[in-house]
């Protein structure tokens, strides 16, 4: 079956720093990826929807210059998050298309 | 504005019983309608999913149910299980999966032994 593999699953930046996680479609292509955030006991919010080779476009109220996106080719996509504040602190989940929505593992942000 | 709305919230159910979780919908633009368990720390892991041109699907103990007239769909989990203890998820999607999905709140699911 389809699988998503998402890196890392745990991490912990000081404030002021940057930090990129990396969702990387192991057997097929994926032509488009979804980056979501979700706070603890909460739904799934989407941030930012990224095509291979173009720019991402990120939901209402998503800073695109604190959540860089890149999909430069149809197996990986980057998320990463510039000057990380405590508040940006959350658990991120990538997805892939088109096989169904596959899900990463999830990466939990803790900013100190 | 929410377009998928779940119920409910927490569910609580003993060691053979049956789960029901339901959702509704609002735009008659979606076509496809997953179910994601997701259990603490861990990604959304795809469970089942409908289109609407059946009204019923079934993998194991797992059952979906579509209503089209009534914009509702439904997830029966049956003999649930303390393993199937976990937070669910329905969603749905336009364009057959290709567009973003569009999540319900969620509903954790307890299985007392």
């Amino acid at each position: 079956g389809a699988v998503v593999s998402q890196h890392p699953s745990r991490v912990i930046c000081k404030s002021g720093t940057s930090v990129k996680i990396e969702c990387r479609s192991l057997d097929f292509q994926a032509t488009t990826m979804f980056w979501y955030r979700q706070f603890p006991k909460k739904s799934l919010m989407l941030m930012a929807t990224s095509n291979e080779g173009s720019k991402a476009t990120y939901e209402q109220g998503v800073e695109k210059d604190k959540f860089l996106i890149n999909h430069a080719s149809l197996t990986l996509s980057t998320l990463t998050v510039t000057s990380a504040h405590p508040e940006d602190s959350s658990f991120y989940i990538c997805s892939a298309s088109p096989r169904g929505y596959t899900f990463g593992s999830g990466t939990r942000l803790t900013v100190v | 504005q929410q377009q998928v709305k779940q119920s409910p919230q927490s569910l609580i159910v003993q060691k053979g019983g049956i789960s029901i979780i339901n959702c509704a919908y609002e735009n008659t633009a979606f076509d496809y309608f997953p179910w994601y368990q997701q259990f603490p720390g861990k990604g959304p892991a795809l469970l089942i999913a409908i289109r609407p041109d059946v009204s019923e699907k079934k993998e194991g103990r797992f059952t979906i149910s579509f209503n089209k007239s009534a914009k509702q769909f439904s997830l029966h989990i049956m003999d649930s299980q303390p393993g199937d203890s976990a937070t669910y998820f329905c969603a749905a999607s336009k364009q057959g999966g290709s567009e973003k999905l569009v999540f319900g709140k969620g509903t954790k699911l307890t299985v007392n032994p």
